[in-house]
């Protein structure tokens, strides 16, 4: 059973720059995640894929969006990045559709905007 | 508002003390709680959730519904203990909704 893996795992970016992370979900789970964390927070909720539609939107502006493919990998895309967009961003998977759903999180890709 | 609330960023034990994790929740529904921990360099790794009602690793932590409280509780501390925790709860699908985290630094 492969975990979740994301790419890359560090990068750093111009202010006014677009960015796309990557994620791969752990295998069999068809529902993807995704959570930003700055530093000394917890993570918190951007968005959420289940079977290639958005089904769930935390308090983020429209400049972050998604994307789930059939393979139920994700992308994370970010425009216009301001300074304030450094953090780390989590990708996490789960199978919904069952009781009981855990969630499975990769280890993050570090993003810097200067 | 849905909020978790950890009111501790950083708890200092001694090997085989006993440890205390408080989280407090605000939510108007039912919802499903959590105790998420991240060890050095590792990733965030899901530790207990209240449904299951199980002890891992010696961690326990009750619902408390009226108290609206999750705290997580272990009789005696390792210093394998040492990391980062945070408490979540989902309300819908499988959001999370984390709180601040609570480093935990377990000295012999």
């Amino acid at each position: 059973e492969t975990g979740v893996t994301q790419s890359p795992t560090h990068l750093i970016k111009t202010r006014g720059q677009q960015v796309t992370l990557r994620c791969s979900s752990q295998s069999g789970h068809n529902t993807v995640s995704w959570y930003q964390q700055a530093l000394g927070q917890g993570p918190q909720f951007i968005f959420q894929y289940y079977r290639e539609e958005e089904n769930g939107r935390g308090n983020f502006p429209p400049r972050f969006s998604g994307l789930q493919f059939p393979n139920y990998s994700s992308e994370l895309n970010v425009n216009a990045l301001e300074l304030d967009d450094s953090a780390l961003y989590l990708c996490a998977s789960s199978l919904q559709g069952l009781g009981g759903n855990t969630i499975y999180f990769g280890e993050g890709s570090w993003l810097t905007v200067v | 508002a849905q909020r978790v609330t950890q009111p501790e960023k950083l708890l200092s034990v001694f090997k085989g003390a006993p440890v205390e994790l408080k989280c407090n929740y605000s939510y108007s529904g039912s919802p499903e709680l959590f105790w998420y921990v991240q060890y050095s360099r590792q990733r965030l790794q899901l530790l207990l959730r209240h449904i299951s009602r199980e002890s891992i690793k010696g961690f326990t932590a009750d619902l408390n519904k009226g108290e609206t409280s999750f705290h997580l509780k272990k009789p005696f501390a390792q210093e394998e203990d040492s990391a980062m925790y945070y408490c979540a709860l989902s309300g819908t699908g499988t959001a999370l909704i984390f709180g601040k985290g609570t480093t935990l630094s377990v000295s012999s």
